[in-house]
């Protein structure tokens, strides 16, 4: 019944590897976001997804690449990780690309990167 | 640019006791105002929102928060604290101009028995 969910819940791996983090929203949303939360508690939006169509895509280097296969899916890939990648990375969800809906987070995954 | 400051990192409250978590904004224009709370190792959970009309806006779990233009302030208060109150607030302010919100650093609330 999780309304929002995010695989895998942490993440550990090597500087210079590439990988994803996955996310799955059952609500029936039009639109998806991820934000990074860094060590500090600090949340900032990345990138927001309308229907399949990037919308937000903040000051992230491009080593960073949201992946829609469809409406319910969100996923982000990092390339060539860095250390200062090592934070909580949440996904959320509304019902239309209107910032008076409710977004609804999932759980969070937590990445290291060693 | 907007803006959000959150004054008081972290609070210390006993159980039963009233509680107001201070917010700050910076915005050209009436603002959109949210609170969202966070448990330990959760995500985070919209308490309330305000766009428009009555200033004192009611939340879930007995939160309420009251917007004040002149004061620049969103502050948001409790009557009585439970224990699983305990947990990190944050303040947010938009939208942006991506139709974004812009968070606060967040205040962790530590409820005493």
């Amino acid at each position: 019944d999780t309304a929002v969910s995010q695989t895998p819940k942490y993440l550990v791996t090597q500087m210079g590897n590439d990988k994803s983090i996955k996310c799955e929203q059952n609500l029936g949303h039009d639109t998806m976001y991820w934000y990074k939360q860094d060590s500090k508690k600090f949340l900032k939006i990345m990138f927001s997804y309308n229907n399949k169509e990037l919308i937000i895509n903040e000051t992230v280097p491009n080593r960073f690449s949201p992946k829609s296969p469809d409406k319910a899916h969100l996923n982000l890939h990092i390339n060539s990780l860095e250390l200062g990648d090592s934070a909580v990375y949440f996904c959320a969800s509304s019902q239309v690309y209107n910032l008076q809906e409710t977004q609804y987070f999932g759980p969070g995954t937590r990445l290291l990167v060693l | 640019a907007q803006s959000v400051t959150q004054p008081d990192i972290h609070i210390t409250v006993s159980e039963g006791a009233s509680l107001e978590l201070r917010c700050n904004y910076s915005y050209g224009a009436t603002p959109y105002l949210f609170w969202y709370v966070q448990s330990p190792g959760q995500g985070l959970q919209l308490l309330l929102k305000y766009f428009s009309g009555d200033t004192l806006v009611q939340g879930i779990k007995g939160f309420e928060a009251e917007f004040k233009r002149s004061q620049s302030s969103f502050n948001l208060r409790k009557p009585s604290v439970h224990w699983s109150d305990a947990a990190e607030y944050f303040c947010a302010v938009g939208p942006g101009n991506n139709n974004d919100m812009r968070f606060g650093a967040g205040t962790r609330l530590t409820v005493k028995p």
